[in-house]
């Protein structure tokens, strides 16, 4: 079975930064890419980055290029979101998903499953 | 980027209707539109991927159509545990932006 646990969430002041985490299980780690989404207080689902099951190719949300950082350790089976210069519009839940593809060029493609989230507050 | 916009917002339907939520993209997506329910206090799961290919494990009652601009999703039958809210995803080009969401209340 699949298992993807997000941490790393928590309080962080505006113009601060945050490295969240996404332990993977149950599939082969390095042969699919990976996505990060978030959802705002009752508010609906923002995709922010995805990630090739190699690394290599990365693509970001103009909301947050520039400012977040997606990787992933491959031999730790664990994906990453290092997110800089925080705002509180960045306050939200923030989900991995594990992807049905290894690159992230074609299209044929959806999230599944999704960890349980992780909630990051940016506030003073 | 791709804007996707669903309706309606929400919707109030008895267990046995027809309930059907509509998925419009700004530009052609081709196929490429998913489907997501979330429960509250809960993740994402699929339901419908590539426009109408139903999820494994996911109830017939569900069906999805559609190409191009304009997307649907029907659940027939209705049952009390389809309450939830209900996304459409464009993965035809990054961001694969997601719909606004469509609550739906039994």
């Amino acid at each position: 079975e699949i298992h993807l646990v997000e941490s790393g969430g928590g309080l962080v002041q505006p113009g601060g930064s945050l490295r969240l985490s996404c332990a993977a299980s149950g599939f082969t780690f390095s042969n699919y890419a990976l996505v990060w989404v978030r959802q705002a207080p009752g508010k609906g689902l923002e995709w922010l980055s995805g990630i090739s099951g190699s690394g290599e190719t990365t693509f970001y949300a103009d909301s947050v290029k520039g400012r977040f950082t997606i990787s992933k350790d491959n031999s730790k089976n664990t994906l990453y979101l290092q997110m800089n210069n925080l705002r509180a519009d960045d306050t939200a839940v923030y989900y991995c998903a594990k992807d049905s593809r290894t690159t992230v060029t074609e299209a044929w493609r959806w999230s599944d499953p999704w960890g349980q989230g992780t909630l990051v507050t940016v506030s003073s | 980027d791709i804007q996707m916009t669903q309706s309606p917002s929400s919707l109030s339907a008895s267990v046995g209707d027809t309930v059907t939520i509509t998925c419009r993209a700004s530009q052609t997506v081709y196929m490429y539109l998913n489907w997501y329910r979330q429960k509250p206090g809960k993740a994402p799961t699929v339901l419908i991927y590539v426009a109408s290919n139903l999820k494994s494990g996911v109830p017939s009652r569900f069906s999805g159509s559609g190409s191009g601009t304009d997307f649907t999703l029907t659940i027939t039958s209705l049952q009390p545990e389809d309450f939830g809210t209900y996304f459409c995803q464009q993965t035809y080009t990054p961001p694969w932006t997601f719909g606004q969401g469509t609550t739906v209340e039994i």
